[in-house]
């Protein structure tokens, strides 16, 4: 596609329940980033893939929180058993590659509220 | 462990100068990106800086110093839809060397909130 495209573009859930995300990135890029943004604050790493493989998941905050990336496209960030910490805009983003001078493209988010 | 810092806010007026420091200390450097976020939108590349020095681009310029850990950006000639987030991000990995656990891994600093006021 043009762009990286997530969706949903809102999600509103309530506690305890398990939510999806999705991302799909520009055609051809091979990296794939997870980020999460609370209100007013940076981005937090949460996972990266290079194609299908996640040589780094530090970043997820606890083991409810898993991602996959499937055909080295599409990928989903699954949340288990919501919390109201949860909540937060989680960004994606792909580059061509992740070696040098590779810029990310994010798409525009999926804003996530858990009531 | 990786340290990004920058400063929380600036403020400056229209077509003023503005230069937003940012210190990194990391286990690996492969480059050091700035972007621009906009309130409620997604960040936009601005910048990369992998060599020592000054690179210029219209009103934005980037600078690194690698033996510092040190970057700004520098933005001239400042216009009201530059009021924005600005955030530092570093590419880290060893030069030359493909660690399974941190090449390409892409972190932020929290932001630089620019104001500008008319």
């Amino acid at each position: 596609g043009a762009g990286v495209s997530q969706s949903p573009s809102n999600k509103v859930t309530e506690k305890g329940k398990d939510v999806e995300l999705r991302c799909d990135p520009i055609s051809g890029h091979t990296a794939l980033y997870w980020y999460r943004q609370s209100l007013g604050q940076g981005l937090e790493f949460l996972i990266y893939f290079q194609g299908n493989s996640a040589p780094d998941k530090s970043g997820l905050p606890s083991d409810r929180f898993s991602a996959e990336r499937t055909g080295g496209s599409v990928s989903t960030l699954t949340i288990q058993r919501t919390q109201q910490e949860d909540s937060a805009v989680y960004l994606c983003a792909s580059s061509l590659d992740t070696g040098m001078n590779t810029e990310a493209f994010f798409g525009q988010g999926t804003r996530l509220t858990v009531v | 462990g990786q340290n990004i810092d920058q400063p929380t806010e600036m403020t400056a007026t229209e077509g003023a100068i503005v230069q937003i420091n940012c210190t990194y200390q990391t286990s690996g450097f492969n480059g050091l990106f700035w972007y621009q976020q906009h309130a409620g939108e997604a960040p936009t590349f601005l910048s990369y800086n992998v060599l020592d020095g000054l690179e210029e681009k219209g009103r934005f310029s980037s600078f690194l110093s690698r033996s510092k850990g040190y970057s700004y950006l520098l933005l001239k000639e400042l216009q009201m839809k530059d009021s924005a987030s600005y955030l530092c991000a570093v590419n880290k990995g060893g030069a030359g060397e493909r660690t399974t656990d941190s090449w390409g891994k892409l972190q932020f600093g929290a932001g630089t909130q620019v104001v500008v006021t008319p």
